[in-house]
Order: structure tokens, then sequence, then C-alpha cells
């Protein structure tokens, strides 16, 4: 059975620090797709950034990186430079490729940016 | 950029009442999806529709619940006769064909009296 697991509920960064959150999965498949998403107050889910699986290089965009441990099946997100805007919070998930039906959502990660 | 669209923004109900949710997907998108979020917990999976029928549905899609496509463009969830426990954050989420993410909408918040 294919499962996400966040297990820090809430965590909190000073602006302009950087900060982690992590992300494990569960699955048996070689092959498989793994994002963040972002979710503000505005309740918009949010796409921040994706992996796939057959991809050695961990995915960038901007301030976002991850750091994709496929043997291990973590995949944890950093946030470089912390911004008030980015207080949200932020679930991982997961799909394999082949199978359009549906993603697999962590619990969530709350985070507050502090001032 | 396109976006997912769906109405209303806020849907409040009297419980055994029948709503229906509405969602506009990406025109070139062929996969949609129903999730639910109730307040502080997980977003979970309800149902997937591919080429106007459903083609995976979860233990919370029972027989409450339906989907369809009534006019080509249109993505409606129906729920018949509301519970409390139905008040939650619904998205509806779209996939172009050979894409990697889902797109989701705004979402429509259920609120069951």
């Amino acid at each position: 059975a294919q499962t996400v697991t966040q297990s820090q509920p809430e965590m909190s960064v000073q602006e302009a620090e950087t900060v982690t959150l992590s992300c494990t999965y569960d699955t048996s498949e070689s092959d498989y797709y793994l994002f963040w998403y972002k979710q503000p107050p505005s309740r918009q889910m949010i796409l921040v950034i994706r992996q796939e699986a057959y991809k050695q290089q961990n995915a960038t965009e901007n301030r976002f990186s991850v750091n994709f441990q496929k043997a291990a099946k973590s995949f944890s997100l950093k946030i470089s430079d912390s911004q008030l805007g980015d207080a949200a919070m932020y679930f991982c998930a997961y799909r394999i490729p082949y199978n359009f039906n549906k993603f697999y959502f962590g619990s969530g990660t709350k985070l507050n940016v502090k001032p | 950029e396109p976006e997912v669209t769906q109405t209303p923004s806020h849907q409040v109900t009297q419980m055994g009442q029948e709503v229906i949710l509405r969602c506009v997907p990406i025109s070139n998108h062929l996969y949609f999806y129903w999730y639910r979020q109730i307040l502080g917990q997980k977003v979970e999976f309800l149902v997937s529709f591919y080429n106007n029928e459903i083609s995976e549905k979860s233990e919370i899609f029972d027989d409450q619940f339906s989907v369809e496509r009534p006019d080509g463009s249109n993505f409606t969830l129906k729920i018949r006769s509301t519970k409390l426990e139905d008040s939650a954050m619904y998205f509806c989420a779209t996939v172009r064909w050979f894409s990697y993410e889902q797109y989701f909408g705004p979402g429509t918040r259920l609120t069951v009296t």
C-alpha cells in the first residue's frame, strides 16, 4: 500500500532563514512522482515542486529545493530565504505514472514564518 | 494561465438536503477528480473520472455521492442527502493527458447544519 507520512505537524522559521520539511513514503513501485503542494489560508492548493523518481538530480524551483533519497524513501522540502508569504500548510504527495487515478497525500505540515 | 474553477465558493445546507458542487476543468484536460479535506485534516481522494465514467472511487464515495459531466464542460459532485460529517472543503482537480501534476481548483467549502 502506498502511504505518505509527514512527521512534523507544525514548524516555525524566522524570516530569511532556511527550513526543511520532512516527508517519507512507502511504495513497492520503482517509478513514481513526488510533489509538494502549498495550501495558504485561502485553501487553494498550489504546486510548489515535483520530482520524478527516475531522476537522480534533486528538483529546484527558485527558493524551493528537494532532497530526494530514493533508497530511504525520503523526500524533504527545503525553503531558503523564507518569506512571510511562505506561511501555509505544505502537503507531500505521491503518485505512480501509469495510474492517473489518484494522488496520495500526507497529513501536512503547518509552516509559520516569524518576522 | 488556465485554471480550474469551482462554484460556489461556500455552500451552507441543512442536513438531509441535496447539494451539487460544480467544477469547470481546464479545457484540454481529460482526467477529473474530487477530493475532500475536513478542516485540519489531510486531503482525501473521493473519486476519479475519465471518458465519462468513474475510474476509481474511495470508501468515502458511497451511494450518497455521484459525479457527472452533464454538458461536456462542467464536472459535478452531487451529495444526495447531506450529513453533518460531510462538512468539508471539496476540491476538484484535473490532469492533462500524460502530464505530471494535478491542477486543483480553489475548493468549495460545504457546511452542513
